[in-house]
């Protein structure tokens, strides 16, 4: 499967928490996109990478949270101190520079959710 | 700012055209995308449009772009069951990677 991977799945934490969740893009996409979707709304853009810069940020996100791409390849979204508003959908994507429309491609989420 | 906006919810007879329509209200959005998503299913692209187009057809999809009045419409010709699906309108103004999504239409299909 060359497609986008997150990992994991689904997480459930209680309130207070940390939570680190995992992207792998394709494999030769040098642009990472991190977003954010709840129950009947669009995603909401979180953060850009392009290779290992972290290049747009969101003001949605707020301190607790911070993502990185160290090697430009995988990337990781932590949240900490985790509310049970951060319960959300979160969405990996990424896309190659080489592309001019910038069709991004999509991971199948993170489900968290915040008890 | 950026603000993207759909209607809920549109259901259509199997075979029939289905129109689905979008507003955006950002004036440096240089491409339109529709995505698709499919219950557990990832976001999906189906098409995009430049700016600087007003029409683009793609098989049954045809995608309607008015800039003036900052309206988006996608048409699904002869659809399908296999379309029920959510539709998400997006924008992303020239110079920026940020893709802002509207709503959503969940389109019903029925039989």
């Amino acid at each position: 499967d060359t497609g986008v991977s997150q990992d994991p799945r689904h997480k459930i934490t209680k309130r207070g928490q940390n939570v680190t969740f995992r992207c792998d893009p394709i494999s030769e996409h040098n642009r990472l996109y991190w977003y954010r979707q709840t129950l009947g709304q669009g995603p909401e853009f979180l953060t850009y990478f392009q290779n290992e810069a972290q290049l747009e940020k969101s003001r949605l996100l707020s301190d607790r949270f911070s993502a990185e791409r160290p090697k430009g390849s995988f990337s990781t979204l932590e949240i900490q101190r985790t509310e049970q508003g951060d319960s959300a959908m979160y969405l990996c994507a990424s896309s190659s520079s080489r592309s001019s429309y910038n069709e991004q491609f999509f991971g199948p989420g993170t489900r968290l959710t915040v008890l | 700012g950026e603000d993207v906006e759909q209607s809920l919810f549109l259901s259509v007879r199997e075979g029939d055209s289905s129109v689905i329509n979008c507003t955006y209200t950002d004036s440096s959005s240089t491409y339109l995308y529709w995505y698709k998503q499919e219950p557990g299913a990832g976001l999906q692209l189906l098409t995009y449009i430049f700016s600087n187009m007003d029409m683009k057809q793609d098989q049954r999809l045809t995608v309607l772009l008015n800039k003036k009045d900052k309206h988006l419409s996608l048409r699904i010709a002869d659809t399908q069951t296999g379309d029920s699906a959510i539709y998400f309108c997006a924008e992303r103004p020239g110079g920026y990677q940020k893709v802002t999504f509207g709503t959503g239409t969940k389109l019903q299909v029925i039989p």
